[in-house]
């Protein structure tokens, strides 16, 4: 168990450009999370898949925002056109069967 | 809607000075309470879970214990290597994703 892992660890990016973060879970969980997180603030819930299937979206996630999890192993969380208010933690987590998430190191977004 | 309250904001201790971080919590219906550490630039850390209220849980200098209303994280001890943030965060009964409190900010001086 290698637990939940992250890449890229930081990311630098201009305004108006693409990014995408990959969230890799532990091999068994079936369910996988993405939060944001910004200074000062707990994680909030963005999206989450039960294997490949998106189950729940937040009002968060605006339309530039984009999350995939083909063949239900890893995830992808895209952000379009970036915005300066996109800067913040992404954080990714993944699940069991019983109740306990378990969450990788984050992506730190950095929006110039 | 689930709300989560954390208090203080941030709380500075003396290495040996134990004290206690609340959790306040309003869900419809609780399905379990979860307890993370975070330090700075990472991802949170799980500590515990508990399920219903009179349960206790404890790993080395912590112990957390749950009311109908409210959690608290008692801190033993502590140590200058305890200092992170501490987050708190339900799921309710309809399994919708966790929701989180601010956290508190704990900083322990040698």
């Amino acid at each position: 168990d290698t637990g939940v892992s992250q890449d890229p660890r930081h990311k630098i990016t201009k305004r108006g450009q693409n990014v995408t973060f990959r969230c890799d879970p532990i091999s068994e969980h079936n369910r996988l999370y993405w939060y944001r997180q910004t200074l000062g603030q707990g994680p909030e819930f963005l999206t989450y898949f039960q294997n490949e299937a998106q189950l729940e979206k937040s009002r968060l996630l605006s339309d530039r925002f984009s999350a995939e999890r083909p063949k239900g192993s890893f995830s992808t969380l895209e952000i379009q056109r970036t915005e300066q208010g996109d800067s913040a933690m992404y954080l990714c987590a993944s699940k069991g069967e019983k109740g306990t998430q378990y969450f990788g190191p984050g992506t730190r977004l950095t929006v110039l | 809607e689930d709300q989560v309250t954390q208090s203080p904001e941030a709380l500075r201790l003396q290495e040996g000075e134990s004290s206690s971080l609340n959790c306040s919590y309003t869900v419809s219906g609780l399905r379990g309470l979860f307890w993370y550490r975070q330090d700075p630039g990472k991802g949170p850390e799980f500590l515990f879970t508990l399920y219903s209220a009179g349960e206790e849980k404890e790993k080395e200098r912590l112990k957390a214990t749950l009311t109908k209303k409210e959690s608290f994280l008692h801190i033993t001890a502590p140590k200058p290597e305890d200092s992170a943030t501490y987050l708190c965060a339900v799921l309710n009964s309809g399994n919708t994703p966790l929701v989180f409190g601010k956290g508190t900010r704990l900083s322990v001086i040698a």
